[in-house]
């Protein structure tokens, strides 16, 4: 399987400062990584699919000049929520699809607890 | 609107019994994944299940596909403390351009 890691594993940022979430596939190559939300004890919701060397996709609703999503290389991608506020507070989690045809699966990063006060 | 639905939300089980978790998608899929997460943790991968009729097992946990119906079931047998976790459906739809859908979740709690 592959290893997806987050940095950081949390953050505690005070409201209306930006805050920037890295992605990073540590053993293979990833041309397309994806970043997920997760308030308490709710399911995952794809934010956008982050594509290297070009614009990411943000799924309906999410808003693409809040939360920036640069994908720079094959092995990192980045979140960054901008002006955040305590609305934005949550798990973040990123994914990336590996393999081909039967094999594709997803390998998920351990998640990073965003807190803004 | 694609849907993943789970079924229960949440569940409460004694040790030693058996009960099934239920993922039901509203559109064709390529396949389906099962995932666990802990209290305060990310996914780990369970199962994938990729055609009509898959049957996967691991363990008091096995997991079926029912493409025809849209349908795909988590089986817990005689269940232990430690399966307690919230287990989660991903469907995977128009491959090539993925579309990831999680199901609702459902939180299992196994009492002694």
């Amino acid at each position: 399987g592959a290893v997806v890691s987050q940095h950081p594993s949390w953050v505690i940022c005070k409201s209306g400062t930006s805050v920037k979430i890295e992605c990073r596939s540590l053993d293979f190559q990833a041309t397309t990584m994806f970043w997920y939300r997760q308030f308490p004890k709710q399911s995952l919701m794809l934010m956008a699919t982050s594509n290297e060397g070009s614009k990411a996709t943000y799924e309906q609703g999410v808003e693409k000049d809040k939360f920036l999503i640069n994908h720079a290389s094959l092995t990192l991608s980045t979140l960054t929520v901008t002006s955040a506020h305590p609305e934005d507070s949550s798990f973040y989690i990123c994914s990336v699809g590996l393999g081909q045809g039967l094999g594709y699966e997803q390998y998920f990063g351990p998640g990073t607890r965003l807190t803004v006060t | 609107e694609l849907k993943v639905e789970q079924n229960p939300l949440f569940l409460s089980m004694q040790e030693e019994k058996n009960y099934t978790i239920y993922c039901n998608y509203s559109t064709t899929s390529d396949r389906l994944y099962w995932y666990r997460q802990d209290p305060g943790k990310s996914l780990e991968s369970l199962f994938v299940l990729l055609s009509n009729g898959a049957v996967k097992q691991e363990g008091r946990l096995m997991a079926s596909l029912d493409t025809k119906a849209r349908l795909s079931t988590l089986h817990i047998t005689a269940a232990v403390h430690d399966l307690s976790a919230t287990y989660f459906c991903l469907l995977l739809s128009n491959f090539g351009n993925e579309k990831l859908t999680f199901g609702t979740g459902t939180r299992l709690t196994i009492i002694p």
